[in-house]
């Protein structure tokens, strides 16, 4: 079955830096898409940013362009998400989150953009 | 940026009973060339993760209960329950995935009447 375990979230001053990682297993990590979402306490979902499966590909909102990198290690089925210059308004739980779809021996299947497989999320607090 | 706009914010339904949650996008999200809707529909409950109900606007994801259904097409698109039960008391949202940002709509709370 497949997993995802988000990890690196914390308490971090206005203007600092946080790493933000999602460890994967039970897929073929390299074959699929994978991002980030956030939702702040109490309000709805934000994506965030994106990555194709070979990493070649990276996309992000308007909102974290320039401050957010997404990059991902395929040798160690890890998502990361350095995030720089961190605003109070960056306060959310952050969710990695996979494309939906499936591989099979022959081919690969997805829905798009659409993700079937979430992690459990981790909390970033900016706050002085 | 594509604009997601649900209606209504919430909705209180009987058991049993039928529940309609809307999604309007502010640019059509039917690629043409595959005449396919890229939008989606989440389920989320209390201090769990979004997960995935409704893919290509009308195709229900694997272990996704028959009471719920999407449709639509362009800019406007449905979720319906045709029966509610209690274990569908939850927040919903909408996703675009035609083009960057994937923008979700501000989400509509579900509850029992």
């Amino acid at each position: 079955e497949v997993q995802l375990l988000e990890s690196g979230g914390d308490l971090v001053q206005p203007g600092g830096s946080l790493r933000l990682s999602c460890a994967a297993s039970g897929l073929t990590f390299s074959r699929y898409a994978l991002s980030w979402v956030r939702q702040a306490p109490g309000k709805g979902l934000e994506w965030v940013s994106g990555i194709s499966g070979s990493g070649g590909r990276t996309y992000y909102a308007d909102s974290v362009k320039g401050r957010f990198t997404i990059s991902r290690d395929n040798s160690k089925n890890t998502l990361y998400l350095q995030m720089n210059s961190l605003r109070a308004e960056d306060t959310a739980v952050y969710y990695c989150a996979k494309i939906g779809g499936y591989c099979d021996s022959t081919a690969c299947y997805n829905w798009g953009w659409a993700y079937d497989y979430w992690g459990q999320g981790t909390l970033v607090t900016v706050s002085s | 940026d594509i604009v997601m706009t649900q209606s209504p914010d919430s909705l209180a339904v009987s058991l049993g009973e039928r529940a309609t949650i809307n999604c309007k996008s502010s640019q059509s999200v039917l690629y043409s060339s595959n005449n396919k809707n890229y939008l989606a529909w989440y389920q989320q409950k209390p201090g769990q993760p979004p997960k995935l109900f409704i893919y290509w606007a009308s195709t229900r994801e694997s272990g996704v209960p028959e009471r719920f259904s999407g449709s639509g097409s362009g800019t406007d698109f449905t979720l319906t329950i045709s029966s509610l039960q209690a274990e569908d008391v939850a927040v919903y949202y909408c996703q675009q995935y035609y083009s960057t940002p994937h923008t979700f709509g501000q989400g509509t709370k579900l509850e029992i009447k």
